[in-house]
């Protein structure tokens, strides 16, 4: 199957600091990609839809200038928490898909992030 | 905003018992998905089921899907204690290629 890979897979941080996430379709190439968080014990709740060559469209309670989204190539996207704190702490997972005419979407492993 | 919720959300079993988790959704589907997530890591693809289906097999997975009802059903047979872990369920907007939507989720316990 197709893969997606993500990094770094696990981040510490200080708060007040950006962190940047990166997303990558290694094998096909992706024109959505998507940005989930998912906080202990909880689901996967999506964060922004990132479109390669368009601004990000992000979901209603998730602030745009927090997390900058930047699709700027069909095989990458990446995710910046600006200023993070440590109410970011969580794991962010992105998924890609090949295109509207593909029923499933790869999800990268993961990348945990901890912001003291 | 999640659209599937699974139930139980937490399930404990022994070795060799079946195990069955159910998810319920609010709006048309495209597919439902299933995945699998052990503590802290990433998710894993376990089957995926149109909405023109009504039942499909992997292995020891079944997969049932009832969109009159806006439910399915994941059983797992003669389960292991590697089953351990915590499954989702999600589904699209209706259209290929567009951002899932995952349940709450069911964890799940296998005891040898």
């Amino acid at each position: 199957g197709a893969v997606v890979s993500q990094h770094p897979s696990r981040v510490i941080c200080k708060s007040g600091t950006s962190v940047k996430i990166e997303c990558r379709s290694l094998d096909f190439q992706a024109t959505t990609m998507f940005w989930y968080r998912q906080f202990p014990k909880q689901s996967l709740m999506l964060m922004a839809t990132s479109n390669e060559g368009s601004k990000a469209t992000y979901e209603q309670g998730v602030e745009k200038d927090k997390f900058l989204i930047n699709h700027a190539s069909l095989t990458l996207s990446t995710l910046t928490v600006t200023s993070a704190h440590p109410e970011d702490s969580s794991f962010y997972i992105c998924s890609a898909a090949p295109g509207v005419w593909s029923d499933e979407q790869f999800f990268g492993p993961g990348t945990r992030l901890t912001v003291l | 905003s999640q659209q599937g919720e699974e139930d139980p959300q937490a399930l404990s079993i022994q070795e060799g018992e079946n195990a069955t988790m159910n998810c319920s959704y609010k709006t048309s589907i495209n597919n439902l998905q299933w995945y699998r997530q052990n503590s802290g890591r990433g998710l894993v693809h376990l089957i995926l089921i149109r909405s023109n289906e009504r039942e499909k097999h992997s292995g020891r997975l079944r997969v049932t899907l009832d969109t009159s009802k806006k439910s399915s059903s994941l059983l797992i047979t003669a389960s292991r204690a590697a089953d351990t872990a915590s499954y989702f369920c999600a589904t699209d907007a209706g259209s290929a290629g567009t951002a899932l939507i995952f349940g709450k989720g069911t964890t799940l316990s296998v005891s040898s």
